[in-house]
């Protein structure tokens, strides 16, 4: 199975300030069809995730354009230019490239 | 609006069966594939299966294999999650989540699986 690293594990950030979480995977996430397929969620305490990124860097709608995914191959980043209040939570990263799908282990984003 | 509510969580012994269904509306919902997703107690998301269009390809993670059986059913737009020989390890909350775009673009609210030992 294709193995999911995020880090770091637990982020606390200052509101206003920017914040990076990085994912790693075990094996290169380029599917035979040339797309990528990676994912970011989001996960505020209590609710469903909800997804951010797909394809690496595809911003799902109503996600707010603070938000950013880069990357390639087997390491990938989420950027927060500036956080705010409503982005405390749990961040995962998921591979849909590989069967089984894979998640990381999420972060938790805190304010200080 | 994309609506996806579970239901048919509960209760139950270890070795028991139970049945979770999530009902669709918002979306033509045969023209998705679908996935279960759970999440232990205070621990990390994990994919569970994954069912394509008229459901005749399957996937699951080795763990629930032979043991749980994804469906659909396009008439009533609805998918479903057979889990039997249930385990300890499998309390958890089941989410229903769609493909669109990529992987999970659309989730539920979930349901409580608790496996009592």
């Amino acid at each position: 199975d294709v193995v999911m690293t995020q880090s770091p594990l637990s982020l606390p950030v200052t509101l206003g300030q920017p914040a990076s979480i990085s994912c790693r995977s075990s094996q290169s996430l380029v599917s035979g069809d040339g797309n990528t397929y990676l994912n970011w969620f989001h996960q505020r305490p209590g609710q469903s995730p909800r997804r951010l990124i797909y394809k690496v860097s595809n911003r799902d709608s109503g996600v707010p354009d603070r938000f950013s995914g880069s990357g390639s191959g087997t390491d990938f980043t989420l950027k927060i230019t500036r956080v705010e209040a409503e982005d405390v939570g749990l961040y995962y990263c998921m591979q849909g490239t590989h069967w089984p799908r894979t998640f990381g282990q999420g972060t938790k984003v805190e304010i200080k | 609006e994309v609506q996806l509510v579970e239901s048919g969580g509960g209760l139950v012994q270890s070795g028991g069966s139970l049945r979770l269904s999530c009902s669709a509306s918002g979306f033509a919902f045969s023209n998705y594939w679908m996935n279960w997703v759970r999440q232990a107690p205070g621990k990390g998301l994990e994919w569970v299966a994954h069912i394509k269009l008229d459901g005749n390809d399957k996937n699951y993670v080795d763990s629930v294999k032979g043991r749980f059986t994804i469906s659909r059913d396009d008439a009533k737009n609805s998918l479903f999650l057979q889990m039997n020989s249930l385990r300890p390890e499998d309390t958890a909350v089941y989410y229903c989540a769609r493909d669109g775009d990529g992987e999970l673009d659309y989730w539920g609210q979930g349901t409580l699986i608790i496996v009592s030992s």
